[in-house]
């Protein structure tokens, strides 16, 4: 399975301010996925970012508040903008197995964010 | 409604006890199911898979998938502490990776 990583894990913000989150994994994937867990909820897919073209956003979410990068088929970034108490959550991100196995996703560990 | 409904718990059983953790849904397009476990300030890992209706087993666990009732189960034999965790289903269909998750079930398994 691949292995992917985040940064920051977690932080504490400002309101107003903005926060960019990375995501690498070790290997190439086509499709990379943000999430939003918010405490005792589900994951809500934000968005899917593909490597070369515009991230596709889901309904509720634009890409002004939640702009994503996809610089190369290893790395993305989602940051998010204007920060308010109500974008406190863990934020995912996301990418399919890459050889074999079953056709599903695999997560990095998270970035707990927190505005004040 | 919405398309994946899980009780969210908590659930707590004594170590040794079989547990059952369900889903039901309503898009009968879904063929592939799933269920994650996922530890306290970690990211989901995937635990089982299963395309179809069926059942399959992996050591301690079993998932079942039942679409004629759009139900499906995840089965946890002689518990463990280390068991403890929310588990979530998921699913999707064969259109792409776009994947609706439950809310997850928390579990403590008690020693």
């Amino acid at each position: 399975s691949a292995v992917i990583s985040q940064k920051p894990s977690r932080d504490i913000c400002q309101r107003g301010t903005s926060l960019t989150i990375q995501c690498q994994v070790d290997s190439q994937v086509t499709m990379m996925f943000w999430y939003r867990q918010q405490p005792g909820q589900s994951l809500t897919l934000i968005a899917t970012a593909n490597q070369g073209s515009e991230a596709t956003y889901e309904s509720g979410f634009v890409i002004d508040k939640f702009p994503i990068s996809r610089p190369n088929l290893t790395f993305s970034t989602l940051t998010v903008s204007n920060m308010s108490p109500e974008d406190s959550s863990i934020y995912l991100c996301s990418a399919p197995q890459v050889a074999g196995g079953p056709e599903t996703q695999y997560f990095g560990p998270g970035t707990r964010l927190l505005v004040l | 409604q919405k398309e994946v409904e899980q009780d969210p718990g908590p659930l707590s059983v004594p170590e040794g006890a079989i547990v059952s953790l369900n889903c039901t849904y309503s898009n009968s397009a879904f063929q592939y199911f799933m269920w994650y476990r996922q530890y306290s300030r970690k990211g989901p890992e995937l635990l089982m898979y299963t395309y179809s209706s069926g059942n399959k087993e992996d050591g301690r666990f079993t998932a079942q998938v039942d679409k004629s009732s759009k139900y499906i189960s995840l089965f946890i034999r002689d518990s463990q502490p280390s068991d403890s965790a929310t588990y979530l289903c998921a699913m999707r269909d064969t259109g792409g990776f776009k994947t609706i998750f439950g809310a997850g079930t928390r579990l403590f398994v008690k020693a």
